[in-house]
């Protein structure tokens, strides 16, 4: 099946430090890619829709200027923790669908476990 | 928003006995995933259903889906130790490139 990396798989930072996780489709082409967020023993909650080459769209309650995101190519979106506070460790998971599959299988990176100290 | 509910929200079974999840949803799907993941980790895709099937088997999965009152379930059969997971259904809307919106999920003990 197809492949989605995340880099890096953890991060510990000081709060009021920005983090950048990178999220790549390995062997596909990928319009749309979608951050997801995730605290402990709790569901996915989806953050945003990233889209190739045009602004993301966020979901209600979710500070855009806090969780930049940019989706330069179509095998590469980021995601930018700024000032990152305790509050915003989480585990932040990305996913893609190949653009040519229409609405098929959304293939999930491994996550990426931030913790703010 | 998380579209709808798993239950039950937990679930211990003894390994070789049959674990069975349900899920629930709002809105008109396309189809319906269910996930798995271990504590900390990734996520596995077990199965999707598409809205115009009503049941679908992989290995010891059995998927069932009843678009009239909009509610799928997951039968696991002769658990195993390893099947110990959070489990959760995932759906996508009918109209455009919308994303999964991810149920609460299962956390399943299966236990030796």
């Amino acid at each position: 099946g197809a492949v989605v990396s995340q880099h890096p798989s953890w991060v510990i930072c000081k709060s009021g430090t920005s983090v950048k996780i990178e999220c790549r489709s390995l062997d596909f082409q990928a319009t749309t890619m979608f951050w997801y967020r995730q605290f402990p023993k709790q569901s996915l909650m989806l953050m945003a829709t990233s889209n190739e080459g045009s602004k993301a769209t966020y979901e209600q309650g979710v500070e855009k200027d806090k969780f930049l995101i940019n989706h330069a190519s179509l095998t590469l979106s980021t995601l930018t923790v700024t000032s990152a506070h305790p509050e915003d460790s989480s585990f932040y998971i990305c996913s893609a669908r190949d653009s040519g599959q229409g609405v098929g299988e959304q293939f999930f990176g491994p996550g990426t476990r931030l913790t703010v100290l | 928003s998380q579209q709808g509910e798993e239950d039950p929200q937990a679930l211990s079974i003894q390994e070789g006995e049959n674990a069975t999840m349900n899920c629930s949803y709002k809105t008109s799907i396309n189809n319906l995933q269910w996930y798995r993941q271990n504590s900390g980790r990734g996520l596995v895709h077990l199965i999707l259903i598409r809205s115009n099937e009503r049941e679908k088997h992989s290995g010891r999965l059995r998927v069932t889906l009843d678009t009239s009152k909009k509610s799928s379930s997951l039968l696991i059969t002769a658990s195993r130790a390893a099947d110990t997971a959070s489990y959760f259904c995932a759906t996508v809307r009918t109209s455009g490139n919308t994303p999964l919106v991810f149920g609460k999920g299962t956390r399943l003990s299966v236990i030796a």
